[in-house]
């Protein structure tokens, strides 16, 4: 099946500090890539859509200036977490999606905000 | 707006017994319903609807669509300790935008003990 790497998968960072978070669709072309949360025990969070070339949309209650997303290729989306803090310790996960309508994983990055 | 809801949200059987798992939605502009399976870290895809009544199956799970009624059932028999994980529903819809998104379920929590 399509590959879709995701970078770092772990990250440990300082308060204040800016998190960048990689996905990578290796053997396809993603017009669309998903970002998700997933808090302890709980189910996915869709943070937000990432259309290639447009900006991202949003879901409610999502920051859209503290996570800051951008689709710049067919291959790669990232999402930058900024001035993080703890309570932004966190499984990030993303996806993207073939034509076909399947949406395929990344591996996920947890990050940790101390 | 678009509400996808899976129950029950969390259900524990014995080895061996058959499971249904539900997923109601209502969506605009309906494309796909999905099925993933998450244990650990990043969901894996298992099905892919689009038309009603046709039954999709992948050794013992299967799954059907219901457009009229606007649900999906996802079936496992014989289940297994390794079956154990959150079953997540997503429904993929077209946005006011043109671009397309997801929807999940909060999804069901699923324990299988020997």
């Amino acid at each position: 099946g399509a590959v879709v790497s995701q970078h770092p998968s772990w990250v440990i960072c300082k308060s204040g500090t800016s998190v960048k978070i990689e996905c990578r669709s290796l053997d396809f072309q993603a017009t669309t890539m998903f970002w998700y949360r997933q808090f302890p025990k709980q189910s996915l969070m869709l943070m937000a859509t990432s259309n290639e070339g447009s900006k991202a949309t949003y879901e409610q209650g999502v920051e859209k200036d503290k996570f800051l997303i951008n689709h710049a290729s067919l291959t790669l989306s990232t999402l930058t977490v900024t001035s993080a803090h703890p309570e932004d310790s966190s499984f990030y996960i993303c996806s993207a999606r073939l034509d076909s309508f399947e949406a395929f994983f990344g591996q996920g990055t947890r990050l940790t905000v101390v | 707006e678009d509400k996808v809801v899976q129950s029950p949200l969390s259900l524990v059987v014995h080895e061996g017994d058959t499971v249904t798992l539900n997923c109601s939605y209502e969506v605009t502009n309906f494309r796909s319903l999905l099925w993933y399976k998450q244990e650990k870290k990043a969901p894996t895809f298992l099905f892919m609807l689009t038309s009603s009544g046709i039954e999709k199956k992948s050794g013992r799970l299967s799954s059907i669509l219901d457009k009229k009624e606007l649900f999906s059932i996802l079936n496992i028999t014989a289940t297994q300790t390794g079956d154990s994980a959150i079953y997540l529903c997503a429904v993929e819809a077209r946005s006011g935008a043109g671009s397309y998104q997801l929807t999940f379920g909060k999804g069901t929590k699923l324990s299988v003990i020997p």
